[in-house]
């Protein structure tokens, strides 16, 4: 199948400063991409869904201000967590998506990435 | 949002059947199963996804039923590597995640 990378895969920061956390479809262009973030014993959970060119989309309770999305290209998406504090400690994950045709999309998830706030 | 239950936890003896359950009951007429896995601290892995028809691929068979209100992903000699969670979601635009089977293969 196709390969998403993510980089970091963790990373360790103090509280205050902001990370950024690339998603790269390596293999195929994706239309849209995802960002999950997903705490310990739980499932993922949808943050926001970038489209390339627009403006990411984000679920309710997510903060845009806090977590900013760009989506430069069909093969990058960038998710900075802004002022981070230790509550925003996560593992973060996103996908990369093909639509096809008929409700079909081809979905690939990259490795994700470990975030500790101190 | 059309929503997936599944039990929270399944227990396989390592090279039997592992049969995983999704209901789907509010599914609608073009939208896909799809079936994923997540490994501890890694990303989700595609294992098999279908309409209506059973499919097959080298991990995984995937039975829905005529009706198309559930699901059984079959992994049909299970191994210890396959403990995972296991998702069942459906491909609305929303691509939401559910609480998963705790799958786990003992010796």
């Amino acid at each position: 199948g196709a390969v998403v990378s993510q980089h970091p895969s963790w990373v360790i920061c103090k509280s205050g400063t902001s990370v950024k956390i690339e998603c790269r479809s390596l293999d195929f262009q994706a239309t849209t991409m995802f960002w999950y973030r997903q705490f310990p014993k739980q499932s993922l959970m949808l943050m926001a869904t970038s489209n390339e060119g627009s403006k990411a989309t984000y679920e309710q309770g997510v903060e845009k201000d806090k977590f900013l999305i760009n989506h430069a290209s069909l093969t990058l998406s960038t998710l900075t967590v802004t002022s981070a504090h230790p509550e925003d400690s996560s593992f973060y994950i996103c996908s990369a998506v093909s639509r096809l045709a008929g409700g079909l999309y081809e979905q690939y998830f990259g490795p994700g990435t470990r975030l500790t706030v101190t | 949002d059309a929503k997936t239950t599944q039990p929270p936890s399944m227990d396989c003896a390592e090279g039997r059947a592992a049969n995983l359950p999704c209901n789907h009951s509010t599914i609608s007429g073009n939208e896909y199963v799809y079936w994923y896995r997540q490994i501890h601290s890694q990303g989700p892995q595609y294992i098999i996804h279908g309409l209506k028809n059973n499919e097959t691929n080298e991990m995984a068979s995937l039975i829905i039923t005529e009706d198309r209100k559930s699901s059984t992903l079959i992994l049909p000699h299970a191994t210890l590597r396959d403990t995972a969670v296991y998702y069942c979601i459906l491909s609305g635009s929303r691509l939401t995640f559910g609480e998963g089977t705790q799958l786990t293969v003992n010796p």
